[in-house]
């Protein structure tokens, strides 16, 4: 079975210091992955993606997520929080089976709130 | 550029109340469509999807249910909300060119009263 596993689901920082968000999943195929922001009573923003080009993938407002397929992980990382960076975030896992998309077949993490104090 | 709409933003209803939230996607054609509810504490919840017109899948059995009467709009609606219909509803869309990225709209709160 595939799962998204996020492995804290709070996680305080002080501003300027660096974030680490952990993702770990399972799959038994190679997945595509993806880290989505969520502001409060806001949508989902696509932060960044993995589909089997560079493992190091770089997203939007600093943030870079390295995929390690020996670790089964992508952990979300930026090197200096900012206090807009306050959001929850997503791991999303879509199973590479799934590909052409005729599926509502993604695997959502639980989600990691990120606070950032001054 | 495509876009998704999604509306109303927020929506207090009575028990027993019909629902009706709509979402409409531009710039885009054929897209996959998704309704997720996300309760308090909790992550996201498919709860339909449609690769089409008049295609509609159910991932969870309830009350609620959903309606594509156009390729690039998606409803989702109850006859008689319950109080634990509550919670924050997103639609989002997807097509395949895209790498599969699935796109969110801004999201719509339901309070059921």
């Amino acid at each position: 079975a595939q799962s998204v596993t996020q492995l804290d689901s709070h996680v305080s920082v002080s501003e300027g210091t660096p974030v680490l968000l952990r993702c770990n999943y399972s799959s038994s195929y190679s997945p595509s992955l993806f880290w989505y922001v969520q502001h409060p009573n806001k949508g989902l923003q696509l932060l960044l993606k993995y589909t089997s080009a560079a493992t190091l993938v770089k997203g939007i407002n600093g943030f870079e997520a390295e995929f390690k397929k020996s670790e089964t992980s992508f952990h979300l990382t930026k090197p200096s929080a900012h206090m807009s960076d306050a959001a929850e975030y997503f791991c999303v896992v879509i199973p590479i089976f799934t590909y052409g998309g005729s599926q509502g077949n993604l695997i959502f993490g639980k989600g990691t709130k990120l606070s950032v104090k001054p | 550029s495509q876009t998704i709409h999604q509306w109303p933003a927020t929506l207090v209803q009575p028990v027993g109340s019909p629902l009706s939230l709509e979402c409409t996607v531009e710039g885009t054609s054929n897209p996959n469509l998704y309704w997720y509810r996300q309760a308090a504490g909790r992550g996201l919840q498919l709860l339909f999807y449609s690769v089409g017109i008049g295609q509609i899948s159910s991932e969870v059995p309830q009350n609620l249910s959903a309606s594509r009467p156009q390729d690039r709009q998606f409803i989702l609606s109850s006859k008689k909300l319950l109080l634990s219909d509550s919670g924050f509803y997103l639609c989002a869309w997807m097509y395949g060119s895209s790498g599969n990225t699935i796109y969110f709209g801004e999201g719509s709160w339901l309070t059921v009263v």
